[in-house]
């Protein structure tokens, strides 16, 4: 079974542009996240989807953040303009309405790095 | 808020058990304690969860005290490629989203 997908892996701007982060989640995982960590702290939560439409967005940063799930597959989390605080891994996470109760819960991608100069 | 507490490092000998502590004094009766861990330049990954009893996986043991305050995360034999950082969680379940503290942060050493 394929994981997460995510790309880029990692991603230097300088502050003030935009950039762009993809995920791909497991085939069939109806719900998928995406966190953000900061060096140091847990992943927080940025904003969830169920299929296609926006369950939790109340962390997401909306004058600066966007993110979309068109056709509830893959996902795009968009940052424009950057700031340096917003260095940081961005986590993608997928799960299954199915495999809830059981075992994996969420499964993450590897993440993308970003370093905002 | 993370509901957890845990200590922030923990060393311990490479084939020994090593013994992560949680506590989670305010978890309500219909939540559950899972347990995560996040090796370097990884995203997180699923070990086990449990509710009121005891459980095991190929993976680990959880131990839940019966007052359902602290539990306990046992690596049976550590290996070096256990090193990591660990996050307890309590949480509902279902797809609600998982809240992470800072966690421990497990060394083996050979």
């Amino acid at each position: 079974e394929a994981g997460v997908a995510q790309s880029p892996r990692y991603k230097i701007i300088e502050k003030r542009q935009s950039v762009a982060f993809w995920c791909n989640p497991i085939s069939g995982h109806a719900t998928l996240y995406w966190y953000q960590q900061i060096l140091g702290q847990g992943p927080k939560l940025l904003i969830q989807f169920q299929n296609n439409g926006v369950v939790d967005d109340s962390q997401l940063p909306k004058d600066r953040f966007s993110a979309e799930r068109l056709k509830g597959v893959d996902s795009t989390l968009k940052i424009q303009p950057a700031k340096l605080e917003d260095s940081a891994v961005y986590l993608c996470a997928s799960s299954s309405l199915a495999g809830v109760w059981g075992k994996g819960g969420q499964y993450f991608g590897p993440g993308t790095r970003l370093l905002v100069l | 808020d993370a509901k957890t507490t845990q200590p922030t490092s923990m060393d311990c000998a490479e084939g020994r058990a090593a013994n992560l502590p949680c506590n989670h004094s305010t978890i309500s009766g219909n939540e559950y304690v899972y347990w995560y861990r996040q090796i370097h330049s990884q995203g997180p990954q699923y070990i086990i969860h449990g509710l009121k009893n005891n459980e095991t996986n190929e993976m680990a043991s959880l131990i839940i005290t019966e007052d359902r305050k602290s539990s306990t995360l046992i690596l049976p034999h550590a290996t070096l490629r256990d090193t990591a950082v660990y996050y307890c969680i309590v949480r509902v379940g279902g797809n609600t989203p998982l809240v992470f503290g800072k966690g421990t942060r497990l060394s083996v050493i050979a």
